[in-house]
């Protein structure tokens, strides 16, 4: 069954700690991202990756860290420094190279976090 | 502020109406996409449709592209209690230093099918 998971599926936190939420792809694709989604809001980019080794901050990557040591596996951490990390979490991927960020994205089912 | 937004923010309908949303957009785009969103889980892709076209269809999904109106608009025909979900449209434009393309999404539409 091809996709992307995400888990878990919800996380609470306290704060002051760091979590990492984690994403995983078997699509082959080249590039991952993660989102954050606020009630009523659109999606904002957290960080992106179009290959292994490599990830850009996006938008609001303040308080946020990444890492991409293999193409499968893009997991996000949501570090204390993040001031309002109540969110939902959605991880994305894309195939690359030619067609990074104009291509159609598939999303994982998301991580809800909560701070206590 | 957002480069993609819908209208309306919601609509609700009966089961077998059509259903339109409209986005509308501020720079010149690459392609547009729209995404449906069921409460509480990931988003899935729907369609894309380039800058040089106007219309595209799949299954009961009409698309439409004004880029001098800078707008979109989605049709589902013949809706039914199963399409109830959020629906973004989401542009690609290059970002502001013009070296990448960029993915903006809306704020999404939240479309309710009555049965």
């Amino acid at each position: 069954d091809g996709g992307i998971t995400q888990s878990p599926k919800y996380l609470f936190r306290k704060e002051g700690q760091n979590v990492t939420l984690s994403c995983e792809q078997n699509l082959n694709h080249d590039a991952m991202y993660w989102y954050r989604q606020d009630p009523g809001q659109g999606l904002r980019l957290i960080y992106y990756s179009q290959i292994v080794n490599d990830f850009q901050k996006g938008d609001i990557a303040e308080g946020y860290s990444v890492s991409r040591e293999k193409k499968e596996s893009f997991p996000l951490t949501v570090t204390s420094a993040q001031k309002n990390p109540t969110a939902f979490y959605l991880c994305a991927s894309s195939i690359f190279p030619d067609t990074w960020l104009t291509d159609t994205q598939y999303f994982g089912p998301g991580t809800r976090l909560t701070v206590l | 502020s957002q480069q993609g937004e819908e209208d309306p923010q919601a609509l609700s309908i009966q089961e077998g109406e059509n259903a339109t949303m409209n986005c509308s957009y501020k720079t010149s785009i690459n392609n547009l996409q729209w995404y449906r969103q069921n409460s509480g889980r990931g988003l899935v892709h729907l369609i894309l449709i380039r800058s040089n076209e106007r219309e595209k269809h799949s299954g009961r999904l009409r698309v439409t592209l004004d880029t001098s109106k800078k707008s979109s608009s989605l049709l589902i025909t013949a809706s039914r209690a199963a399409d109830t979900a959020s629906y973004f449209c989401a542009t690609v434009s290059l970002n502001s230093g013009g070296s990448n393309y960029k993915l903006t999404f809306g704020k999404g539409t939240l479309l309710t099918v009555n049965p």
